[in-house]
């Protein structure tokens, strides 16, 4: 089955760490996004691309980094200097050309950081 | 800019109540409007999409009418059982491939 795949569900990791969160789809889908969701909140974005090799930051980029080398896939991390990182992260995608195509969303990686 | 406006929760019914969750946008151009449903500890699932003016997206029983002079997508549904308890977003695509999404609207169903 086609789908979008985060990896993994539950991350624990010290302050001041990096940690790299995982996203691929086989949905050959062009554009994928990042989001991150705060408990009773909405959806905020962190990144998206487009296209492979490039991407833009979304409203909330700072503390964030991504790479988009192949299409299949979009990592992020987040990095020690993302203040307050313990969230929810949702990883989607949807057809690039099809602009009524909606957004195929992952099941989220939880992350602690303590 | 574009946004979307979701009617606050969270929302209480009994079972078999009517549901309506209210949402209203702002946008230029011809947006296309979704309605994702969001069950805990998982991502969003869509529940269902309209592309243009009048249509009606429908499915589990749910559906919501694009409205262009109101501005509006509410999400209806005539019967809910407790498993559509869960959180409804609203949300709208532009032209330019970008997503907007309202804040979410918590429904809970109580036998």
């Amino acid at each position: 089955d086609g789908g979008i795949t985060q990896s993994p569900k539950y991350l624990f990791r010290k302050e001041g760490q990096n940690v790299t969160l995982s996203c691929e789809q086989n949905l050959n889908h062009d554009a994928m996004y990042w989001y991150r969701q705060d408990p009773g909140q909405g959806l905020r974005l962190i990144y998206y691309s487009q296209i492979v090799n490039d991407f833009q930051k979304g409203d909330i980029a700072e503390g964030y980094s991504v790479s988009r080398e192949k299409k299949e896939s979009f990592p992020l991390t987040v990095t020690s200097a993302q203040k307050n990182p313990t969230a929810f992260y949702l990883c989607a995608s949807s057809m690039k050309a099809s602009y009524n195509s909606p957004l195929h969303f992952g099941n989220g990686t939880r992350l602690t950081v303590t | 800019g574009n946004s979307v406006t979701q009617m606050e929760g969270p929302v209480t019914l009994s079972e078999e109540a009517f549901l309506t969750i209210n949402c209203t946008y702002t946008a230029t151009g011809y947006p296309s409007l979704f309605w994702y449903v969001q069950y805990p500890g998982e991502g969003l699932q869509l529940l269902l999409k309209a592309t243009k003016a009048d249509d009606k997206g429908s499915n589990k029983g749910f559906e919501a009418t694009y409205r262009k002079e109101t501005t509006s997508f509410h999400l209806e549904k005539g019967s809910v059982q407790v498993s559509d308890s869960a959180v409804y977003f609203c949300a709208l695509k532009d032209t330019g491939n970008q997503f907007y999404f309202g804040t979410g609207t918590s429904l809970t169903v109580i036998p």
